[in-house]
């Protein structure tokens, strides 16, 4: 298995607080990614990264930010979460070569109450 | 707008028989496309992939299919086996970087 660890698993709280999630890798992947999966949507980009400091916007990238300072570490914040971010977060990463697939962390559900 | 689709959110087979899943993508700037397998509380799981310069791909039980010209994407199981229910997602990558877009799923069932 790709050696992706995503903190926390799980995650509650109120409106209006900052949360950040935390992907950390130990393959030395290039490429990092944070989808959300919600019903009836699948998974959809928010952010993703191309190198130390190389971020860029996906699909739903309002709300959100992020920060890679070293190769291992993605993080994603909520400078101020709604309720309509209450989703279950998957961090994927992915190399270099050619045709190479991503490969995904176990998520974080977060519930914002 | 969805650039990946797939039109079926559940489908039931028999252990033993074929499971078709399909997925459609509009955007003709795909260059490779995937198939993932998830079970609940767990993350995607790469199954198998397919350039978009080759039709088929197969890996054992699992063929994937390739119609550029439709612009569809099959992943073909056989036979099916209790342990292959789970959710697909087919996903496909833009030619312009490293972006993968993704389709809703299909719940795929196998009966014993």
């Amino acid at each position: 298995d790709a050696g992706i660890t995503q903190s926390p698993r799980h995650k509650v709280t109120e409106t209006g607080t900052p949360v950040t999630l935390r992907c950390h890798q130990t393959e030395n992947h290039r490429y990092m990614y944070w989808y959300r999966q919600d019903p009836g949507h699948g998974l959809r980009l928010i952010h993703y990264s191309y190198g130390v400091k190389d971020t860029d916007k996906g699909e739903v990238s309002d709300g959100y930010s992020v920060s890679r300072s070293k190769t291992e570490d993605f993080l994603l914040t909520l400078e101020s979460a709604t309720s309509s971010q209450t989703s279950v977060y998957f961090c994927a990463i992915s190399g270099t070569n050619s045709n190479q697939p991503q490969h995904f962390g176990d998520g974080t559900r977060l519930s914002i109450l | 707008d969805q650039q990946v689709k797939q039109n079926s959110p559940s489908l039931s087979v028999q252990e033993g028989r074929i499971s078709i899943l399909n997925c459609d993508y509009t955007n003709s700037m795909f260059d490779y496309f995937l198939w993932y397998k998830k079970y609940p509380a767990e993350g995607p799981t790469f199954l198998i992939s397919i350039s978009s310069i080759k039709d088929k791909n197969e890996d054992g039980r699992f063929t994937v299919f390739l119609n550029k010209s439709a612009k569809h994407l099959s992943l073909h199981i056989v036979p099916s086996q209790p342990g292959d229910s789970a959710v697909y997602f087919c996903a496909a990558r833009l030619n312009t970087g490293n972006q993968f877009y993704f389709g809703t799923g299909t719940s795929l069932t196998v009966i014993p």
